[in-house]
């Protein structure tokens, strides 16, 4: 079993939809959790960050932590074309240190 | 406030080569973690180095090492360079704590003839 799991996609979404990302986790002890935005031919960049249960929100961004069920998620609204781009979730283990473990991503296309 | 900074940004070798590509993070950051990042493999985990220190380690050979200097820079090395070498390989700066996310440099692209 990876440690991180995602949906490799592509999750298609019409243009001012509500795109849904979902990613699981293997270690109950995990800690930290991070959703990064990756453009094609560009390096991960950082969009959300959550470490409690719940939800938490930044502008269009709401990422989803449930602990019990070993699951994160990311929702995005009012999709747009620029949205586009390949979503990989990472976790970061209390037992691994710094470690960032990355699932292997979902690529989004959001369609005009 | 500087970004991450990774030289060179392409690279081109001959197997059997070696390489070293380097890393500079962001101010004030003393950790760099390397990744290597393939269509086929996703991101995979090479090293972190922490205050000149090896902090952890992925499952690469030995021909892949790593060193960081007392400004934090970092350096990563390959040697005897094989065709599945080819890779993006990108770095990461953070401050250390559980809880910060990794801010990515802009990568290598290194292929490997």
């Amino acid at each position: 079993q990876k440690e991180v799991e995602q949906n490799s996609g592509p999750l298609s979404v019409p243009e001012g939809a509500i795109a849904s990302l979902n990613c699981t986790y293997s270690d109950r002890v995990s800690q930290s959790f991070f959703w990064y935005r990756q453009y094609s031919g560009k390096s991960p960049e950082l969009i959300m960050s959550i470490y409690s249960n719940g939800d938490k929100e930044d502008g269009r961004f709401t990422a989803q932590l449930n602990k019990a069920s070993q699951y994160v998620s990311l929702l995005i609204r009012d999709s747009q074309p620029s949205d586009s781009a390949t979503y990989l979730c990472a976790v970061k283990l209390w037992a691994a240190g710094n470690k960032l473990t990355f699932g292997g991503g979902t690529r989004v296309l959001v369609k005009p | 406030k500087a970004g991450v900074t990774q030289t060179p940004r392409y690279l081109i070798k001959t197997r059997g080569q070696q390489v070293t590509l380097s890393c500079s993070p962001i101010s004030g950051h003393r950790s760099v973690s390397w990744y290597q990042q393939t269509p086929g493999q996703g991101l995979q985990f090479l090293f972190e180095y922490f205050s000149e220190t090896q902090r952890n380690k992925g499952n690469f050979p030995g021909r892949f090492s790593g060193r960081q200097f007392s400004n934090s820079r970092s350096e990563m090395n390959v040697s005897t360079l094989e065709l599945g070498d080819s890779a993006l390989y990108l770095c990461a700066s953070s401050d250390g704590s559980a809880n910060y996310g990794y801010t990515f440099g802009s990568g290598t692209r290194l292929t490997v003839v």
